[in-house]
Formats: structure tokens, C-alpha cells, sequence
């Protein structure tokens, strides 16, 4: 059975950083790539990071590109995502996402995490 | 950009028949993914690939295509099917890999 447990969110000032993580256990954490999808309050959802299976590749939603940096420790089976120099548009509910390559391009999720709530105020 | 389109609401009673509706130009050649998501929890995948469903999720769950709109279909609706739906796929092109639609607050009356 899938289990993603997130930790690191929180409330913090414009400007500052957070580090999100997100440990998971149940499949082979090493053969598949990962993603972070967020939430802004009352919103829909949203991409903002992928990581592939053995972290060779990276990519960034515009708005954080700069500001954030996903990475992934195969051998603690955990994923992270550093943010940076945070602003009030990145207040979100943060979900960690297993990513499934359907096609040349496209990704779907079928495990997420629970979610990491940032608040920046 | 490219931009999936959804009603913001559709409302049902116990027991009937309640259809969800996804536009995009590229879905005629991109599969379409729907997402369950209860207050205060995760998504949930119930379709994939147009329309596929997880062995997990109840068979009144379906999806369908047809041109540039998916459908997800949850007959008999149930109480407990009362959600935000959101679907998701691509462009197709290299870009915008994981589009997501605004999503639909299903209200079971």
C-alpha cells in the first residue's frame, strides 16, 4: 500500500524559505518520477515541479523558476522541495504526486500526498 | 496557454445520473484524467485515460470523449459523491504537459 507523508510547511514572512518534504513508502521510490501540485485557498490546482525517476531532470512552472529547486534522496525514498524567496502568491496547499508518463509528454497523477499548508504573510 | 473548461457547478439528486463536462482543443488527441477532491483531502484519481477507472474506485464512475469534450458520468449519485472534479491532461506539443481544469463542485441536493 501507497503511503506519502508530507512535513516542512508552515507560516513565514515574504522573502523567506521553506522546505517541503515528502517520504514515501509501499513502491519502488526509484523507478518513478515525482511532482509537486499546489493549491492556492479556494482555487484549483496547479503543477509546479517535476523530478524524474533518478532526479537527472527538473522542471519548473514559470512563477517559481529561480525560487524553487525539487530534489530527491532515492536512498531515504523522500522528496523535497526548497522554496526560496516566497511570496504571498506561493499561500498554497503543497501535495507531493506520484507521476505516471502516459504518452511522449503528458503525466498523470494516481498517488498523492496529503498535502503541506504555506502560508506567506 | 492552453486552458481546459469546465462548468464551475452541476447539481443532482440521490440516485440520478450526474455528467461533467471537460473542453479542450487538444483532447481529440490527448487522454483526459478526472480528479475527486473532498474538502479538506488530497485528490483522488477515479478516470484515467479517458476512460479508465482504478479497480478502487465504484463502478458508478465512468468517462467518455467525444471530440473536444470528456465527460465524466457518475451514475446513482450518492451522498458521498458530493465533491470538487477536476480534469487534466496536455497540450501535446512539449509544452504544458499537465493542464489542469478549474474544476466542478458537484452538489448532491
Amino acid at each position: 500500500q501507497v503511503h506519502m507523508v508530507q512535513s516542512g510547511g508552515g507560516e513565514v514572512q515574504p522573502g523567506r524559505s521553506l522546505r517541503l518534504s515528502c517520504e514515501v513508502s509501499g513502491f519502488t521510490f526509484s523507478r518513478y518520477g515525482l511532482h509537486w501540485v499546489r493549491q492556492a485557498p479556494g482555487k484549483g490546482l496547479e503543477w509546479v515541479a517535476e523530478i524524474w525517476y533518478d532526479g537527472s531532470h527538473e522542471d519548473y512552472v514559470d512563477s517559481v523558476k529561480g525560487r524553487f529547486t525539487i530534489s530527491r534522496d532515492n536512498s531515504r525514498n523522500t522528496l523535497f522541495l526548497q522554496m526560496n524567496s516566497l511570496r504571498a502568491e506561493d499561500t498554497a496547499i503543497y501535495y507531493c504526486a506520484r507521476a505516471r508518463l502516459y504518452n511522449s509528454d503528458g503525466y498523470y497523477y494516481d498517488h498523492w500526498g496529503p498535502g503541506s499548508r504555506v502560508t506567506v504573510s | 496557454s492552453y486552458e481546459l473548461t469546465q462548468p464551475p457547478s452541476v447539481s443532482v439528486s440521490p440516485g440520478q445520473t450526474a455528467r461533467i463536462t471537460c473542453s479542450g482543443d487538444a483532447l481529440p488527441k490527448q487522454f483526459a484524467f478526472w480528479y475527486q477532491q473532498k474538502p479538506g483531502q488530497a485528490p483522488v484519481l477515479v478516470i484515467y485515460k479517458d476512460t479508465e477507472r482504478p479497480s478502487e474506485i465504484p463502478e458508478r464512475f465512468s468517462g467518455s470523449s467525444s471530440g473536444t469534450t470528456v465527460t465524466l458520468t457518475i451514475s446513482g449519485v450518492q451522498a458521498e459523491d458530493e465533491a470538487d472534479y477536476f480534469c487534466q491532461s496536455s497540450h501535446g506539443d512539449g509544452s504544458f504537459r499537465v493542464v489542469f481544469g478549474a474544476g466542478t463542485k458537484l452538489t448532491v441536493l
